[in-house]
């Protein structure tokens, strides 16, 4: 079982739709998370830490369930500059800073 | 430039040859790390600095895979004896603080082995 797993899509959303990207981790003893997104043939960019009690930017809200082991991403409105890849990433307490991506999920807004 | 700086940008090599891949972090950052992304996946954890210490190396696919870091800045990942299944985005990141912070990617060093 991969440490950190994702539906790698593709999500085909119109613009202006609301959609939601679920990501679930193996082990308990992660601590930290993040969202990440990488455009195509781009390095991957922070897009947003993840905090216990849910935090949200703009259109973006990211959520954790710890007793579940999953995080969420929900991206309100979306807009055609949303198209790209998003990645969950989560450091483990005992694995120092070590970070690891989970394999994405591609979203495609479309006009 | 301010940013996190990979070279070569692009390399193809024979399968059996030798390739060198450089990564220069950004000033002040005291973790580096490498990663590699093939085709369509996602990133693969390879190994992670903090400082010129290699913490974890678990990433590391085979014994011919290698990398070092000196002076706390530059970071070297060597191959050898190159392999197909070695072709891939290898990606660079340095991060301020080496904890769980954010981490600044390089544009990649794109490896094709024939």
């Amino acid at each position: 079982r991969k440490e950190v797993e994702q539906d790698p899509g593709p999500f085909n959303v119109p613009e202006g739709a609301t959609v939601a990207f679920n990501c679930t981790y193996s082990n308990s003893a992660s601590q930290s998370f993040f969202w990440y997104r990488q455009d195509c043939r781009k390095e991957p960019k922070l897009l947003m830490s993840v905090y216990s009690s849910g935090n949200e930017d703009g259109r973006f809200t990211a959520q954790l369930n710890r007793a579940s082991q999953y995080i969420s991403l929900l991206i309100r409105d979306s807009k055609l500059s949303d198209s790209a890849t998003y990645l969950c990433v989560v450091n483990i307490y005992n694995q120092g800073g070590k970070l690891i991506f989970g394999q994405g999920t591609e979203l495609s807004v479309k006009p | 430039g301010a940013g996190v700086s990979q070279s070569p940008s692009n390399k193809v090599t024979e399968k059996g040859k030798d390739v060198e891949l450089r990564c220069d972090p950004i000033s002040g950052h005291t973790a580096l790390y490498w990663y590699r992304q093939s085709l369509g996946q996602g990133l693969e954890f390879l190994i992670y600095f903090q400082g010129n210490s290699a913490p974890d190396k678990s990433g590391l696919p085979s014994d011919r895979f290698s990398a070092e870091r000196t002076g706390g800045s530059v970071s070297t990942l060597t191959i050898q004896r190159t392999q197909q299944e070695d072709s891939a985005v290898y990606l660079c990141a340095s991060s301020f603080t080496g904890g769980p912070g954010e981490l600044f990617f390089g544009e990649g060093s794109r490896l094709t082995v024939l």
